[in-house]
């Protein structure tokens, strides 16, 4: 078993949709929590950092964290076809960058 | 454009040769990472340098191996190639250390594809 599991998809869903993205683990030491956007041929980028449980909004983007259940999720609102892309969850025990677990990915898609 | 320099961006080889991939990283970062990315194994962390020294390694083959030079750009030497070994190889940095050193700045990757 994967220590991050993560669906695939692909996930379409129309222009203006809230999007609902996630990611289980295994590892109950993880508390640092981040969401990853990837665009076709290019590399990831930070798009969300979280530390222990809880929200945090920027924008459109919700990330929730539940240590409890060992879940975390992404939201994002009013999605944009600029939204497409692969989302990899990503996660760590320790401030060690080194340490950091991606989930495969996600790949979404935004329909105009 | 993140920062972070990658080349090449393709290469196309065969199998026993071997490759050498160059980054260079964010001005201001110190330490620069590898990952490789394959469709049915994700993105995999290979190696960590900071300011030239080897910090950690994680799933980093015998057959690979990596620098980071006194001007902080950093080669991944990848040889004795395989089939397997096609993917997409990424480099990121941080500033290494604090608060900081949680956030990687990714490069765009090389495609490597070994027939």
């Amino acid at each position: 078993q994967k220590e991050v599991e993560q669906d695939p998809g692909p996930l379409s869903v129309p222009e203006g949709a809230i999007v609902s993205l996630n990611c289980t683990y295994s590892n109950s030491a993880f508390q640092y929590f981040m969401w990853y956007r990837q665009y076709s041929r290019k590399g990831p980028e930070l798009l969300m950092y979280t530390y222990s449980s809880g929200n945090k909004e920027d924008g459109r983007f919700t990330a929730q964290v539940d240590k409890s259940s060992k879940y975390i999720s992404l939201f994002i609102r009013d999605s944009q076809p600029s939204d497409s892309a692969t989302y990899l969850c990503a996660m760590k025990a320790d401030s060690s960058a080194s340490k950091i677990i991606f989930g495969s990915g996600t790949r979404l898609s935004i329909r105009p | 454009d993140s920062g972070v320099t990658q080349t090449p961006k393709h290469l196309i080889t065969a199998t026993g040769q071997r490759v050498t991939l160059r980054c260079s990283p964010r001005s201001g970062d110190l330490s620069v990472y590898w990952y490789q990315q394959s469709l049915d194994q994700g993105l995999q962390f290979l190696i960590q340098y900071y300011n030239g020294e080897e910090r950690a390694k994680g799933n980093i083959l015998e057959r690979f191996s990596a620098q980071q030079f006194p001007d902080l750009h950093s080669e991944l030497n990848l040889s004795s190639l395989e089939l397997g070994d096609s993917a997409l190889y990424f480099c990121a940095s941080s500033v290494g250390q604090g608060a900081g050193a949680n956030v990687l700045t990714f490069g765009a990757g090389s495609r490597l594809t070994v027939l």
